[in-house]
């Protein structure tokens, strides 16, 4: 089956150091979604992306679809305490169902 | 995007029981749904599939007389775990499909059985 690499596993940063995480894949996504998960919390959506090359910001975070649509990376500029959580790639090849990458945890201290 | 609820937040329960959980979509109508079963630093295991009006469709492994799927509306999908056990503890979580190959999730359901 399909599968996604997702890294770094973790990350432990200073607040207001940017951050990047990147998602591959062995086969083609037509849509790379970002979400992030606090602690007990269900994953909430940051970023959609659906075309190839597609570069999209929301806020501090930026993402984009990679040219080879086997790719996407996110990233998060000037990183502030609450963006404490765990960060997860997911990709959608056509059918209904996502795939998902393992995770990135992010720590950031004051 | 879609509101999800998802009820209830957190259950404990004897061994032996039942447990229903109820996932919600506020806004949007839903004809496919998504249980998810997530273990503590883990990514997201899809368990099944939700169809309104048939039959859910199971994820290898996963074993629907265990976790029965019930999505007689366009807003509302259940999963019961029925004849729960220590083996079954974990975080449950469902989610709305809207069409665009995007999924809006719960907030999840902790569930413990003793």
């Amino acid at each position: 089956g399909q599968q996604l690499n997702q890294s770094p596993q973790s990350m432990f940063i200073q607040e207001g150091e940017d951050v990047s995480m990147n998602c591959t894949s062995s086969s083609i996504f037509n849509t790379w979604l970002w979400y992030k998960q606090d602690p007990g919390e269900g994953p909430v959506l940051l970023i959609a992306l659906y075309k190839a090359g597609e570069l999209t910001s929301n806020g501090r975070l930026t993402a984009q679809f990679g040219i080879t649509r086997k790719d996407s990376f996110l990233n998060i500029s000037a990183s502030i305490p609450s963006d404490v959580g765990i960060y997860f790639c997911a990709g959608n090849s056509g059918y209904s169902t996502l795939t998902f990458g393992k995770g990135t945890m992010l720590l950031v201290s004051p | 995007g879609a509101v999800v609820s998802q009820h209830p937040s957190r259950v404990i329960c004897k061994s032996g029981t039942s447990v229903k959980i109820e996932c919600r979509s506020l806004d949007f109508q839903a004809t496919t749904m998504f249980w998810y079963r997530q273990f503590p630093k883990q990514s997201l295991m899809l368990m099944a599939t939700s169809n309104e009006g048939s039959k859910a469709t199971y994820e290898q492994g996963v074993e629907k007389d265990k976790f029965l799927i019930n999505h007689a509306s366009l807003t509302l999908s259940t999963l019961t775990v029925t004849s729960a056990h220590p083996e079954d503890s974990s975080f449950y979580i469902c989610s709305v499909s809207t069409g665009a190959n995007i999924q809006y999730f719960g907030a999840g359901t902790r569930l413990s059985v003793l």
